[in-house]
């Protein structure tokens, strides 16, 4: 069965440290993936997607990902966080041999101390 | 502005009074959806949209029902709604349900129910 895991409900990270979110997913297809944000009373942005090609993709607001295929993962991460950053985090993913249909991690929640 | 906007942004319901979210996209989009956020279980999809006259059931179809006339609107209906639909609701539009042809999902800004 096609799932994306998130195992990190919250991170509190201090601003300018350094941040890496995990996602993982399971199904053994050619994924698609994505990294959204949600601000609070927000919608969902779209951070950054990988397709095919370099498995670093770099995205929006200093966020990187990099997919590794031998892990199933999909990790984000951010050199250097700012107190905007703050928000929910998810990760997305899906797979060239179905219908389309976008599955979503449980989100992570980012918290920045200052 | 390319946007998803979804009405009402907030709502407070009763249990079994018929209710209907909008949604529209200026994109020209094909593909549209709908989707549920609760917390710990990140975002389901309800229904989903190729195009005019061309719906499908997503994740957890139950109590909703949808339609899709015009490529812009696609309404989310809750005929009965009961508590357990309290829920936050998006719907999101792409110019195709195809990944492979590198598209993007665009969302609103989400409908906050109660059902009490």
């Amino acid at each position: 069965a096609q799932s994306v895991t998130q195992p990190d409900i919250h991170i509190t990270v201090s601003e300018g440290a350094s941040l890496e979110l995990r996602c993982n997913y399971s199904y053994g297809a050619t994924p698609y993936l994505f990294w959204y944000v949600q601000s609070p009373g927000q919608g969902l942005q779209l951070l950054l997607k990988y397709f095919s090609g370099d498995t670093l993709v770099q995205g929006i607001k200093g966020f990187e990902a990099e997919f590794k295929r031998s892990q199933s993962s999909f990790n984000l991460r951010k050199p250097s966080v700012h107190w905007s950053d703050a928000a929910e985090y998810f990760c997305a993913v899906a797979w060239m041999d179905s219908s389309y249909k976008l599955i979503f991690g449980s989100g992570t929640r980012l918290l920045v101390r200052p | 502005e390319a946007q998803v906007t979804q009405n009402p942004r907030y709502l407070i319901t009763v249990t079994g009074k018929k209710l209907t979210v909008t949604c529209s996209q200026n994109m020209n989009h094909e593909y549209m959806s709908w989707y549920r956020q609760d917390p710990g279980l990140g975002l389901r999809q309800i229904y989903y949209s190729m195009n005019v006259e061309v719906t499908d059931k997503g994740d957890v179809p139950e109590g909703y029902k949808v339609s899709r006339k015009e490529k812009r609107n696609f309404p989310l209906i809750l005929e009965s709604p009961s508590p357990n639909q309290t829920s936050l609701y998006f719907c999101a539009s792409s110019t195709a349900g195809d990944p492979r042809l590198n598209t993007e999902a665009f969302f609103g800004q989400g409908t906050r129910l109660t059902v009490v």
